[in-house]
């Protein structure tokens, strides 16, 4: 079974500031297969990045994904009021999916 | 436009059985790998079950093998998760989702309380 570990769990941060988000795997994962969903209460997931970089429709630009093998990043470049949420990074390459286990990003 | 519509969940008791369903439209679903996940009260997401798109492959997490079962009727375009033995620690939202390339496409999540 593929581990996702994200750091950091909490991350608070002001609006207009940066958010990088971290996803690492106990072993390597498929870039075509890795994903990142934000999530906020009462709400089902949301897609934001697929293939490790590739944006999900309608997703703004300031959301970016980078990373290759057992390192991924989730990158906000100026956050706007909307984006305090909880962000997952998901593998789903292999018959059984895991998830990380999640980074909150908070209002400081 | 793709959509999931989860149904079924409710309040059972520790033990009990309860079958979720979810009606898939807007994309040939016979095409797809289907899968449900949960997410317990103010917890992160769980995959639960995978189902190959022909029904002929399934895979689950350890701690809902042979309790849980999944299933699917292409004909009906209908995604199914049959609970038995139900405990404590299997309440959550569960959702239903459809993996393709391109990312997981969710439902809205049907919420099961297993409760005394």
């Amino acid at each position: 079974e593929i581990v996702l570990t994200q750091s950091p769990g909490t991350l608070s941060l002001s609006p207009g500031e940066r958010a990088t988000l971290s996803c690492r795997a106990s072993q390597s994962v498929s870039s075509s297969y890795l994903a990142w969903y934000q999530q906020k209460p009462g709400q089902a997931p949301r897609l934001l990045i697929y293939g490790a970089s590739s944006r999900a429709t309608g997703i703004p630009d300031r959301f970016s994904g980078s990373g290759s093998g057992t390192d991924f990043t989730l990158t906000i470049s100026r956050l706007e009021p909307e984006d305090f949420a909880v962000y997952y990074c998901q593998q789903y390459g292999s018959s059984s999916w895991t998830f990380g286990q999640g980074t909150k990003v908070e209002i400081k | 436009e793709v959509q999931l519509v989860e149904s079924g969940g409710g309040l059972v008791q520790p033990g009990g059985s309860l079958r979720l369903s979810c009606a898939a439209s807007g994309f040939t679903f016979s095409s797809y790998w289907m899968s449900w996940v949960r997410q317990a009260p103010g917890k992160g997401l769980e995959w639960v079950a995978n189902i190959k798109q022909d029904g002929s492959e399934k895979y689950y997490v350890d701690s809902v093998k042979g309790r849980f079962t999944i299933s699917r009727d292409n004909a009906k375009n209908s995604l199914y998760l049959q609970m038995n033995s139900l405990r404590a620690e299997d309440t959550a939202v569960y959702y239903c989702a459809r993996a393709r390339v391109q990312g997981v496409t969710w439902g809205q999540g049907t919420l099961v309380t297993v409760s005394s």
